[in-house]
């Protein structure tokens, strides 16, 4: 079946740092990718997505690139502000898997001032 | 505005007792989802529906039962089944299955067992 596994957190930077956040997927056929924001206490929110190959989702300065030879869809962040600390989870909406999403565990980040 | 509504935010239930969660959408999407949130844990499908008075078990359906007799609302019930439902709720939708679509969700909510 479909999964998504995601680089274990908690995650620690300080402002201005540079963020990567791996995720690695197996689905068959082509799935939409997915990253979603938890703030605490709160639902999750859409960041960004790619629906195939070498397409790169993008949004307040987060980007992921749809990597189909490396099955990845990484989350990279230039420059982070402590307004971005939260729970990030990647997850996939496969062709085979009904119309469901299929979540990693989720990555905590702390950004420090 | 459009979106997702989940109530109540907090629910307390106490041993033996079904609860039931509430969730509307005015998007007019006619998947909807409920999804379960353990402290520090992803998130796992309970139930889904694809269409109005229709629905399929997800992962995690045993102590849980849900109806869909209307587009806009898709009503959780945690029965005394469930032995562990201490848990962060989250319920959503989509505007069908295909897989491009963005599923979006509701604010959440909590449940403890006192």
């Amino acid at each position: 079946g479909d999964s998504v596994t995601q680089m274990e957190g908690p995650v620690t930077l300080s402002e201005e740092a540079f963020l990567t956040i791996n995720c690695t997927y197996t689905a068959t056929g082509y799935p939409s990718l997915f990253w979603y924001v938890q703030y605490p206490g709160e639902g999750l929110q859409l960041l960004l997505k790619a629906t195939k190959a070498d397409d790169k989702g993008s949004n307040k300065g987060f980007e992921a690139t749809y990597r189909k030879e490396t099955t990845s869809f990484h989350l990279e962040k230039g420059s982070v502000q402590v307004s971005d600390s939260a729970v990030y989870f990647c997850a996939l909406r496969g062709e085979t898997s009904g119309s469901r999403l299929t979540f990693g565990e989720g990555t905590q980040l702390t950004v420090n001032p | 505005d459009g979106g997702i509504t989940q109530s109540p935010k907090y629910l307390f239930r106490k041993e033996g007792q079904n609860v039931t969660l509430s969730c509307e959408q005015n998007l007019n999407h006619d998947a909807m989802y409920w999804y379960r949130q353990d402290p520090g844990q992803g998130l796992r499908l309970i139930y889904y529906s694809q269409i109005v008075n229709d629905f399929q078990k997800g992962d995690i359906a045993e102590g849980y039962s849900v109806s869909r007799e209307k587009k806009e609302s898709f009503p959780l019930t945690v029965t005394s089944a469930q032995k562990n439902p201490t848990a962060f709720y989250l319920c959503a939708s989509s505007a069908d299955r295909s897989s491009g679509n963005t599923i979006y969700f509701g604010e959440g909510s909590w449940l403890t067992v006192v």
